[in-house]
């Protein structure tokens, strides 16, 4: 069993709906969760960055974070053909080392 | 923000030859650097972390005679893929993190096809 799992999609969604991205985890130390948003042939980009449980909320992007299920997810509202592209969950301990998902694929339709 | 640039953002290079990587820290100091290598539709396998000063780590089965990695300075670190072949062929990325804030920030890529 991996770490973190993350389905790859592809996911498809029309422009203006509301996407909802998810990582599930085994690893209990786990303190720190980032969502990463990667476009092809890119270096990943920080999105969200949130420490233990609850909601973070920026600009169309909220990240949630429940470790009593080791489950985290990305919401993005209002969602526009820019915002394709590959999403990767992150998570630490805290001790530097990053493990990530798999990243799923998004598309949206215009 | 903090801006990491890598370099070159491609290169193609002949089989047994080898190929020296960047990565630069621009607007910070970068305690820590960590090297990455994702193979198509496929995450970030992390290869070495490395601090400023300190011979860097490298993640098991990851040949670090191969994979020359050198942080001589707190806004400069190296990857060199020595005696490269085509297996070598990937997409390698280096991040950053710094003391100022906790985020790793990426460098955009380095394309590598050995032929």
């Amino acid at each position: 069993q991996k770490e973190v799992e993350q389905d790859p999609g592809p996911l498809s969604v029309p422009e203006g709906a509301i996407v909802s991205l998810n990582c599930t985890y085994s690893n209990s130390a786990f303190q720190y969760f980032m969502w990463y948003r990667q476009y092809s042939r890119k270096g990943p980009e920080l999105l969200m960055y949130t420490y233990s449980s609850g909601n973070k909320e920026d600009g169309r992007f909220t990240a949630q974070v429940d470790k009593s299920s080791k489950y985290i997810s990305l919401f993005i509202r209002d969602s526009q053909p820019s915002d394709s592209a590959t999403y990767l969950c992150a998570m630490s301990e805290g001790n530097e080392k990053l493990t990530f998902g798999t990243g799923t694929r998004l598309t949206i339709i215009p | 923000g903090a801006v990491v640039s890598q370099h070159p953002s491609r290169v193609i290079c002949k089989s047994g030859t080898s190929v020296k990587i960047e990565c630069r820290s621009l607007d910070f100091q970068a305690t820590t650097m960590f090297w990455y290598r994702q193979f198509p539709k496929q995450s970030l396998m992390l290869m070495a972390t490395s601090n400023e000063g300190s011979k860097a780590t490298y993640e098991q089965g990851v040949e670090k005679d191969k994979f020359l990695i050198n942080h001589a300075s707190l806004t400069l670190s190296t990857l060199t893929v020595t005696s490269a072949h085509p297996e070598d062929s990937s997409f390698y990325i280096c991040s950053a993190r710094g003391q100022e804030h906790y985020g790793y920030t990426f460098g955009s890529g380095t394309r590598l096809t050995v032929v």
